[in-house]
């Protein structure tokens, strides 16, 4: 069946750049997602790409895919404390109600 | 933020007692679902709504049962809670037939329930 595949955990040091990478198995996805959990509270979404681009700013974020390898990672430039949190990659396919959530990436940033 | 409200955010319960966690909508979307999150297992689906009446099962759903007897209300039973439902409860709510929508998810605050 779909899968969505993430490193656990993920430490970086204040001021640097935190990569974090996801593969996925199900080539019929549309949308690929990050979503990010602060400590005691639901998800967010922090950014979204179409399965038929490549990549996406949105100020500190960049999001990369490579559909050949059903690979996705979350850039984020310049990483401030703020941003410690649990990140979810998470795909869909359009018109469908199913989800496939990853594990998760418990990222955690260092004064 | 979307509404999405959950309760009770907290429960503690024994095991063999039946509990029933609530989730309300206010942004009138057609699907709605059960996640719970567990430590090195992400979010898994327990069931989910496609509309009022309209349930179907996820890839947990043993021993939960759901219904949506309006569109914002969808409600999650524990017939009998064992120790192994002790866990974060999560309700989300999307509307795919939104043309503007890329098919987000909205979440709510999460249920965490504690089973003794």
């Amino acid at each position: 069946g779909e899968d969505v595949e993430q490193s656990l955990f993920l430490s970086v040091r204040e001021g640097d750049s935190s990569v974090i990478n996801c593969t996925y198995t199900d080539s019929s996805s549309t949308y690929l997602y990050w979503y990010k959990q602060e400590p005691g509270a639901g998800l967010q979404l922090l950014t979204y790409i179409f399965s038929n681009m490549d990549m996406k700013q949105d100020q500190r974020l960049t999001v990369l895919l490579n559909k050949k390898d059903k690979h996705l990672s979350l850039r984020i430039a310049d990483t401030q404390t703020g941003d410690s949190a649990i990140y979810f990659c998470a795909e869909s396919t359009s018109g469908t109600y199913k989800y496939i959530f990853g594990t998760g990436t418990r990222l955690k940033v260092l004064a | 933020d979307a509404g999405i409200t959950q309760s009770p955010r907290h429960k503690v319960t024994e095991t063999g007692t039946p509990v029933t966690l609530r989730c309300h909508q206010t942004e009138n979307h057609r699907y709605m679902y059960w996640y719970r999150q567990d430590p090195g297992h992400g979010l898994r689906l327990i069931h989910y709504s496609y509309g009022v009446k309209d349930t179907d099962k996820g890839e947990v759903s043993d021993g939960y049962s759901v219904s949506r007897s309006k569109t914002e209300d969808f409600l999650l039973t524990l017939e009998s809670a064992t120790s192994s439902q002790t866990s974060v409860y999560f309700c989300a709510i999307s509307d795919p037939s939104q043309l503007s929508s890329y098919n987000e998810q909205f979440f709510g605050p999460g249920t965490r329930l504690t089973v003794l």
